[in-house]
């Protein structure tokens, strides 16, 4: 079955720096995306991770684990605006599959 | 220009209605989605669209009906829909089909009464 795993969510200062934690289990892995999603909005892309190793991009990285199908984000130098959900996504890579499957995402709350 | 848009951005309906749903890029993508997200929920895929071609319908009943007249344009057809299909509709596209990453529009909140 698929499966992706993340906290609900999770409480943070402004300046911090916070870790947010994916795992999965999928038939194939093509790929884990990263998507910042506010309120009644649209997901933005944050970041792509196919490879083992870290990913950085400004005060947003990702990591990824294949072997142990795990994967975090951290932000750091927490922002108010940075209050959203985080939502981790795998691409099932079985017959080539376009397939997106989403976890149910992270609310991410920055308090001053 | 990195912008999916999105019509119209609210939807009212009466469970005997028809209406359409429309999304626009000009990336030059190829692979345009639409996906449904309940409130609190991921986004989940309903169908995929590659060169104009579907390619992916997730089982998706056949009172939503996708459309794709050229490469810039996506259509969503409802008809007889029901009030658990209220949702937020989100049209996404990507370069390709693949590893590309997806770009969202703004979605449409639809309410069925």
């Amino acid at each position: 079955g698929q499966n992706i795993d993340q906290p609900t969510e999770m409480t943070a200062t402004e300046g911090a720096i916070v870790q947010i934690n994916c795992t999965y289990q999928t038939s194939g892995f093509n790929g884990l995306f990263w998507y910042q999603q506010h309120a009644g909005e649209a997901p933005t892309f944050l970041s792509y991770n196919v490879l083992d190793g870290l990913e950085e991009k400004g005060r947003f990285s990702s990591f990824l684990s294949r072997s142990k199908g795990y994967s975090y984000l951290l932000l750091k130098e927490l922002q108010m605006k940075d209050s959203a959900s985080y939502l981790c996504a795998v691409r099932d890579g079985v017959d080539s599959s376009y397939k997106l499957i989403f976890g149910s995402g992270t609310r991410l709350l920055v308090r001053p | 220009d990195t912008e999916v848009t999105q019509t119209p951005k609210h939807l009212v309906m009466g469970m005997t209605n028809k209406k359409s749903l429309k999304c626009e890029q000009h990336m030059g993508h190829r692979a345009m989605y639409w996906y449904k997200q309940k409130a609190k929920k991921p986004p989940e895929l309903m169908f995929v669209y590659s060169y104009e071609k579907l390619s992916i319908n997730e089982s998706v009943p056949s009172r939503f009906s996708p459309e794709c007249p050229n490469s810039s344009l996506l259509n969503l057809h409802l008809h007889a829909l029901q009030p658990e299909d209220s949702a937020l509709y989100l049209c996404a596209s990507s370069q390709r089909a693949g590893v590309y990453e997806q770009y969202f529009g703004p979605g449409t909140r639809l309410t069925v009464t």
